[in-house]
């Protein structure tokens, strides 16, 4: 059974920080062709994509939020961690991570998600 | 990349069809599309991926054989047959786009289904 869990603050500060971790099961980031992405989604709005990381530690980046973001995989303890720098009240949504998988006829969607973490950014 | 548009609402009444549409920008004719259902309050769940040619790869876990896909031109279809009060959920539509430092995955606005 494939499970993905977002774990992080629900609330930060302007200027600030924020750090989430993905931490997932059922399958292993060090097998060929697996990767993990963050996706977010402000309140009653469509769904963003942030970044993705890959096996082979290949990373991909939102072009509009590249410079604040960082991705990073824990391969031993399953876990995928998501930084975002200066955050803003803009940037109050809930955030995913999700698995995308290389089967043999190519690359996936997005096929496993975890609940969601809401991210609140206030003073 | 490509831009995804999906008309906002929907409704159909229980145990009839309904078929939402995502519609892919000029030029962009022969990429896939993947489907996600989010019921309310919940995280989106993969239905499946579609081309031009129809589903590609299987369905997500758990999805109803009610759940199907068509890919015409600029458009990626996902029919709902035996409409299900479960059904209600806004669906969305995605794609991945390029590779390296130009890669993108880019998801149209949603379109939130009522099951009346």
């Amino acid at each position: 059974q494939i499970t993905l869990k977002e774990s992080g603050p629900t609330l930060v500060k302007p200027t600030q920080t924020l750090t989430l971790t993905c931490t997932f099961s059922g399958f292993s980031l060090s097998t060929s062709g697996v990767g993990v992405g963050w996706i977010r989604q402000p309140p009653g709005k469509a769904l963003e994509w942030l970044a993705l990381t890959y096996w082979d530690d290949e990373k991909r980046y939102s072009a509009s939020l590249k410079s604040r973001l960082t991705i990073t995989k824990d391969t031993s303890k399953n876990r995928v961690v998501l930084t975002m720098t200066n955050m803003d009240p803009v940037d109050t949504a809930t955030y995913y991570c999700a698995r995308r998988f290389r089967y043999s006829s190519g690359w996936g969607g997005l096929d496993y998600w975890g609940q969601g973490n809401l991210v609140t950014v206030s003073s | 990349q490509p831009v995804l548009t999906q008309p906002p609402s929907a409704s159909a009444s229980l145990g009839a069809s309904v078929t939402l549409t995502c519609t892919l920008s000029s030029g962009y004719g022969d990429y896939k599309v993947d489907w996600y259902q989010q019921r309310p309050g919940k995280g989106p769940r993969f239905v499946m991926r579609v081309g031009a040619g129809g589903i590609v790869g299987s369905k997500g876990d758990g999805i109803p054989d009610r759940f199907s896909v068509l890919g015409s031109g600029l458009n990626r279809f996902l029919t709902i047959k035996n409409i299900q009060e479960e059904d209600e959920s806004d669906y969305h539509c995605g794609a991945d786009h390029g590779s390296g430092s130009n890669f993108a995955w880019v998801f149209g606005g949603g379109t939130k289904l009522t099951v009346l």
